[in-house]
């Protein structure tokens, strides 16, 4: 299994600031997904993380918004810019697992932005 | 991915079987059905998956019927830790695509 390290595990920040949220793993994985838990909701996916590559969004997430970086097989960070009260929400990241066949989470960064 | 469907909430007594249906009638044949399961304020959790064959591994049993557009997670003995949200999510079996998630099925699980 792989083990994630997400950091930090919440964070309270006002409005128009930004927040880097960081996501580490105990192995190399090709990889990296990025999610948002809204209040009640399930999981959406905001984008897919490629070392060596630019990140691809899905539909409704921007570079501009979210951007990520990811430097190497082992590391990745997702930044909420310009934050706004209805970005508060969980975020998680996700890798497949050795076997590709099941994927593994971090624990979350629970955001509240005031 | 294939579209799945899930009823909202499930109620099950401790110690009982607790049986979770998902409908994928859309599935393809490379696709596999996958379970995770969401304990309040954490990240979800892999539970077991499977093509067509049913599964059983030291949480669950899955049930895929013969036509693969359902299925049945199984908790033989659910107990107040099982209480979660459960996500049935279909596609084929490669770390390269992330997953899909839909509303899934809110297990509680009551003494």
């Amino acid at each position: 299994s792989a083990v994630i390290s997400q950091k930090p595990s919440r964070d309270i920040c006002q409005r128009g600031t930004s927040l880097t949220i960081q996501c580490q793993v105990d192995s190399q994985v090709t990889m990296m997904f990025w999610y948002r838990q809204q209040p009640g909701q399930s999981l959406t996916l905001i984008a897919t993380a490629n070392q060596g590559s630019e990140a691809t969004y899905e539909s409704g997430f921007v570079i501009d918004k979210f951007p990520i970086s990811r430097p190497n097989l082992t590391f990745s960070t997702l930044t909420v810019s310009n934050m706004s009260p209805e970005d508060s929400s969980i975020y998680l990241c996700s890798v497949a697992g050795a076997l590709k066949a099941e994927a593994f989470f971090g624990q979350g960064t629970r955001l509240t932005v005031v | 991915d294939a579209k799945t469907t899930q009823p909202p909430s499930m109620d099950c007594a401790e110690g009982r079987a607790a049986n979770l249906p998902c409908n994928h009638s859309t599935i393809s044949g490379n696709e596999y059905v996958y379970w995770y399961r969401q304990i309040h304020s954490q990240g979800p959790q892999y539970i077991i998956h499977g093509l067509k064959n049913n599964e059983t591994n030291e949480m669950a049993s899955l049930i895929i019927t013969e036509d693969r557009k359902s299925s049945t997670l199984i908790l033989p003995h659910a107990t107040l830790r099982d209480t979660a949200v459960y996500y049935c999510i279909v596609r084929v079996s490669s770390g390269n695509t992330p997953l899909v998630f839909g509303k899934g099925t809110r297990l509680s699980v009551i003494a």
